[in-house]
């Protein structure tokens, strides 16, 4: 699977955009994108996929980039309950493909 | 609630023991992955069952060992615990590759805390 990488971290002020960024420059053409998050200690939550299309859910926005290369997950309206680890993985179409988590990006939502 | 059950919450034993972890997968769900926390680590993936059988392994160390049971719940064995074995122990489960939504969408439980003294 292709590698991500993440900045480490992240500040973002309660009621604006938090846009997450990250990068998957060796991706495959039949891979996709994930966003997950771990809240403090809790198990990680899954948040939103994308293949090549934009996508929106309840929770977030996920924009690709048109080479695939890159990603942005944005949080509309971030509220502290956001702040979290925020993890962006690549992973073939399989059910037998685990996703790998790296380090992820810590978000702090800041009153 | 996530749907996924794993016990015990918290377990505190000593070094040279051997513990069990339990995992209850969603409704519905086929498949079981184990993923070990450790501060200095961060998520790393253990096994994955599907259905019964072992589909994937990932940095599972000899000393650990899991299965998948007829209903689907799964078990992870952890012997001869080392200081180095104290993590966050997370199963997670999902249906499979989906083909309508070209997903395999992993459903976390709340883990497993694991000290070994």
């Amino acid at each position: 699977d292709a590698k991500t990488t993440q900045p480490p971290s992240m500040d973002c002020a309660e009621g604006r955009a938090a846009n997450l960024p990250c990068n998957h420059s060796t991706i495959s053409g039949n891979e996709y994108v994930y966003w997950y998050r771990q809240i403090h200690s809790q198990g990680p939550q899954y948040i939103i996929h994308g293949l090549k299309n934009n996508e929106t859910n309840e929770m977030a926005s996920l924009i690709i980039t048109e080479d695939r290369k890159s990603s942005t997950l944005i949080l509309p309206h971030a509220t502290l309950r956001d702040t979290a680890v925020y993890y962006c993985i690549v992973s073939r179409p399989s059910g037998n493909t685990p996703l790998v988590f790296g380090k992820g990006t810590r978000l702090s939502v800041i009153a | 609630d996530s749907g996924v059950t794993q016990t015990p919450k918290h377990l505190i034993t000593a070094t040279g023991q051997r513990v069990t972890l339990r995992c209850s997968p969603r409704s519905g769900d086929l498949s079981v992955y184990w993923y070990q926390q450790s501060l200095d680590q961060g998520l790393q993936f253990l096994i994955q069952y599907y259905n019964g059988e072992e589909r994937a392994k990932g940095n599972i160390l000899e000393r650990f060992s899991a299965q998948q049971f007829p209903d689907l719940h799964s078990e992870l064995n952890l012997s001869s615990l080392e200081l180095g074995d104290s993590a966050l122990y997370f199963c997670a489960s999902s249906v499979g590759w989906s083909r309508s939504s070209g997903a395999n969408v992993l459903t976390f439980g709340a883990g497993s805390r694991l000290t070994v003294l």
